[in-house]
């Protein structure tokens, strides 16, 4: 089942413009990261938040995590052609024992930056 | 380049059948994940293996199994293939204890006909 949730499920902007994009999740949680996938490749990893943390900026990212609502947004700065890709928030829960845990990923946001 | 390796990118058989992907973690990484990411579901995440021993488990079917061994690559098994199993699986790493950013490899596409 989906933990996180991406809204919009589909972004068009032009390059230069910011894009956000909205993840809602439903439990309690470690921490959560956003990923980056272009079309058909492995993802990649651009920023983690700590479920104590409430933003946090990395570059031209900007990751903000609201735990009473449980809810993430992920703001990026002055677009360029080369982000478009989907974007997935996902969510880190511990099972017991050292180690054990389980990323979550939501369905993901389809960004297109026009150049 | 996440340095996980992933082996074949192309998967191509029949209903029925059994395959089997392999994984190669970062150096250093002692956990293993396997994801399936199919347009309908998603990316699910399947199964972890720490140091040889399963460690959580996901959304596996029972006709779906793992190892990782002793030099701790990884395998995912997947037997009486179905058409709906057709997928990407990915297969991820970390360090483990951190519940940090997993590094994922470049995927296997597997196509069920």
């Amino acid at each position: 089942s989906q933990q996180g949730e991406e809204d919009p499920q589909a972004l068009s902007i032009q390059e230069g413009e910011n894009a956000t994009m909205n993840c809602s999740y439903k439990t309690s949680i470690n921490n959560l990261q956003w990923y980056r996938q272009n079309s058909g490749r492995g993802l990649v990893h651009l920023i983690l938040i700590r479920s104590n943390e409430r933003e946090k900026h990395s570059g031209r990212l900007r990751v903000t995590l609201d735990t009473s609502k449980k809810s993430s947004s992920l703001l990026i700065t002055a677009s360029r052609a080369a982000d478009t890709a989907s974007y997935f928030c996902a969510t880190a829960q511990s099972y017991s024992g050292a180690g054990s845990y389980q990323l979550t990923f939501g369905k993901g946001t389809k960004l297109s930056v026009i150049p | 380049d996440s340095g996980v390796t992933q082996t074949p990118k192309h998967l191509i058989t029949a209903t029925g059948q059994r395959v089997t992907l392999r994984c190669s973690p970062r150096s250093g990484d002692l956990s293993v994940y396997w994801y399936q990411q199919s347009l309908d579901q998603g990316l699910q995440f399947l199964i972890q293996y720490y140091n040889g021993e399963e460690r959580a488990k996901g959304n596996i079917l029972e006709r779906f199994s793992a190892q990782q061994f002793p030099d701790l690559h990884s395998e995912l098994n997947l037997s009486s293939l179905e058409l709906g199993d057709s997928a990407l699986y990915f297969c991820a790493s970390s360090v483990l204890g951190t519940a940090g950013e997993q590094f994922f490899g470049p995927g296997t596409r597997l196509t069920v006909l």
